[in-house]
């Protein structure tokens, strides 16, 4: 079936440190969304990524999409104890499901 | 802003019985998605509905079936609860119109169930 594989699962950073997450997929995604959810919350839609090598920017927050359009990746710079919980990739294949990845959970050290 | 309302926060409930949750939204939201949220296995699609009573199945429908009679409501029903069906469940919504390829989620708090 059509898997959307995120790394890692875990990440423990000290505050103002930089954080990466990586979705991979084995198949062209059409688009690709990312979520973040809060401890003891639900998902919260952050971006949304169309276009082949495409690159957006919240603040501190940097989304990439894969020339490919396989893979993405979500890059925190400077992280601040309010960056904490599980970041979500999901992916769209050409039908109407959404595949979510398995989740990075970040937590901080101040 | 968008209100998915689950009925529940905590279930408890035993094996063999039958359990509903439900899921309501006030935004007019055409789509309606129910997720079950493990550790280490994110979120898994369990059915969603584009219309009322129109139902498709997602990557784990096994042992659950749902209902959507009304555009607001769509229920999940467990037809004969199992231990490995405890989980955290989670509804959402989104519609079909903006400006998005495919619009966001709108996810509820989620329903944690546990099933003796």
């Amino acid at each position: 079936g059509q898997q959307v594989m995120q790394i890692p699962q875990y990440q423990h950073v000290q505050e103002g440190e930089d954080f990466t997450t990586y979705c991979n997929s084995s198949t062209t995604l059409s688009n690709i969304q990312w979520y973040k959810q809060r401890p003891g919350g639900h998902p919260v839609f952050l971006i949304q990524l169309v276009k082949s090598g495409e690159v957006k920017k919240q603040k501190r927050l940097t989304f990439q999409f894969g020339e490919a359009k396989k893979n993405s990746s979500l890059h925190i710079t400077a992280t601040q104890t309010t960056d904490v919980g599980t970041y979500f990739c999901a992916g769209y294949f050409g039908n109407e499901k959404l595949t979510f990845g398995t989740g990075t959970r970040l937590t901080i050290i101040p | 802003d968008v209100k998915v309302t689950q009925s529940s926060r905590y279930l408890v409930k035993r094996t063999g019985e039958k359990v509903f949750l439900e899921c309501v939204q006030d935004m007019d939201h055409e789509n309606m998605f129910w997720y079950r949220q493990d550790p280490g296995l994110g979120l898994r699609l369990i059915y969603f509905s584009y219309d009322v009573k129109m139902k498709e199945k997602g990557d784990i429908p096994e042992g659950y079936s749902v209902s959507r009679e009304k555009k607001e409501r769509f229920s999940l029903i467990l037809e004969s609860a199992s231990t490995n069906q405890t989980s955290m469940y989670l509804c959402a919504s989104s519609t079909i119109l903006g400006s998005y390829s495919n619009q966001p989620q709108h996810f509820g708090d989620g329903t944690r169930l546990s099933i003796l």
